[in-house]
């Protein structure tokens, strides 16, 4: 079984100011790991994801993410946040090793940027 | 080249009703995901299809609940007799063949079941 703790469900932050979102996960298997991101009324995107390899992930707009496998952790980073980036956040496992496709997804933090 | 569609994207019904949610998977995808989003939660797994079978089912209610991608036309999640514990937003997903992408999955923009 997998279980993922977003152990901040809101996150305020000042524009221009770094901010770091943390996620924790538990599995008896080698994990895939993913951050996606839902504005408001809409679906879920893809932030970034670590599948192999370097353990630090960059996304297109700033983020980056880092695998930690002692620490069981895939924090979420920004150096400078803004306002578009209002949203919120969540962090999801893959089993890697068996042969089952669900993701298990955190309970999410939500982001709220103020000017 | 179109993301995942879903409709309707709000389906209103009263108790004992039932509700049908469409979802098309992306251009290519074989494989379809349902989750729901209770309010303030995060998603949680229902059913995996592929066409015309079921893989995993662990996350459905075992009543009133059951879904099918058939062999031609879009997936469907259908819930029967809705109660009010059922309002919540369906998401459905999509995923190629392949799990080059990590089971990366591709989100529709959701379908929000109001049950009044």
């Amino acid at each position: 079984a997998q279980s993922v703790t977003q152990l901040d469900s809101q996150v305020p932050v000042f524009e221009e100011a770094p901010v770091e979102l943390r996620c924790n996960y538990s599995s008896s298997v080698s994990v895939y790991l993913f951050w996606y991101v839902q504005y408001p009324n809409q679906g879920l995107q893809l932030l970034l994801k670590y599948l192999s390899g370097s353990t630090l992930v960059e996304s297109i707009n700033g983020f980056e993410a880092e695998f930690n496998k002692s620490q069981t952790s895939f924090h979420l980073r920004k150096p400078s946040v803004h306002i578009s980036d209002t949203a919120e956040y969540f962090c999801a496992v893959g089993d890697m090793d068996t042969g089952r496709r669900a993701l298990t997804f955190g309970s999410g933090t939500r982001l709220q940027v103020q000017p | 080249n179109a993301g995942v569609m879903q409709n309707p994207r709000h389906l209103v019904r009263r108790r004992g009703q039932e509700a049908r949610l469409r979802c098309s998977p992306m251009k290519g995808h074989s494989h379809v995901y349902w989750y729901r989003q209770l309010p303030e939660e995060g998603l949680k797994f229902m059913v995996y299809l592929q066409k015309e079978n079921i893989i995993d089912e662990s996350g459905m209610p075992k009543e009133r609940f059951s879904a099918e991608f058939p062999k031609e036309g879009p997936s469907i999640l259908r819930i029967q007799q809705v109660v009010r514990g059922d309002s919540a937003a369906y998401f459905c997903a999509s995923s190629p063949l392949d799990r080059l992408g990590g089971d990366e999955q591709f989100f529709g923009p959701g379908t929000r079941l109001t049950v009044l």
